[in-house]
């Protein structure tokens, strides 16, 4: 069974600085896709990045990039000069062969003025 | 842009009632998606589906079914809700291939059994 562990239920950050969420995942396959949602307070799901397992080079979208270590099973999300509007639920998740996304309980993450 | 729309925002049923939660995609996804939404737990999928009436169990389909007669409709069915059933519900679609797309999301039904 694939599996999705996020260790942190809340961080918090000051706006403008650095914040990295973790998330680890277990899964035997070789091929696979790793991805980031973000959901703010009562709003839609969102895409926040995604990584192929394949690929070494690790993905970024404009302050979001992410640490994707294959050995550890690691894949971190790190969101530079956070902004007020990143306050949301983040969510990893994980897709494998037969194309089910899996996710992790999430980490609340509130960005102080 | 994708569209997933869930036919309720929020619902209130009794114990025991049939209820029927309805989502459409305007995409042509073949990958359609039933996931269950709790603090502290995260999105658990209850179902899914790759195909016109194909569906698969996920990892907590008991006390659901669903129903997918037409590409864009797929349908999660409590047979006889329970208290316990009360949670946020969250449809997505994504493309068959190529492999590995994002899945798009609904906005949710939050559904209060009583």
């Amino acid at each position: 069974a694939q599996t999705v562990t996020q260790s942190q239920p809340e961080m918090s950050v000051q706006e403008a600085e650095t914040v990295t969420l973790s998330c680890t995942y277990d899964t035997s396959e070789s091929n696979y896709y790793l991805f980031w949602y973000k959901q703010p307070p009562s709003r839609q799901m969102i895409l926040v990045i995604r990584q192929e397992a394949y690929k070494q080079q690790n993905a970024t979208e404009n302050r979001f990039s992410v640490n994707f270590q294959k050995a550890a099973k690691s894949f971190s999300l790190k969101i530079s000069d956070s902004q007020l509007g990143d306050t949301a639920m983040y969510f990893c998740a994980f897709i494998a062969r037969n194309n089910d996304m899996r996710f992790g309980a999430g980490t609340r993450l509130t960005v102080k003025p | 842009d994708v569209k997933v729309t869930q036919s309720s925002r929020y619902l209130v049923k009794r114990t025991g009632e049939k209820v029927f939660l309805e989502c459409v995609q305007d995409m042509d996804h073949e990958n359609m998606f039933w996931y269950r939404q709790d603090p502290g737990l995260g999105l658990r999928l209850i179902y899914f589906s790759y195909d016109v009436k194909m569906k698969e169990k996920g990892d907590i389909p008991e006390g659901y079914s669903v129903s997918r007669e037409k590409k864009e409709r797929f349908s999660l069915i409590l047979e006889s809700a329970s208290t316990n059933q009360t949670s946020m519900y969250l449809c997505a679609s994504s493309p068959g291939s190529p492999r590995g797309t994002e899945a798009f999301f609904g906005q949710g039904t939050r559904l209060t059994v009583v």
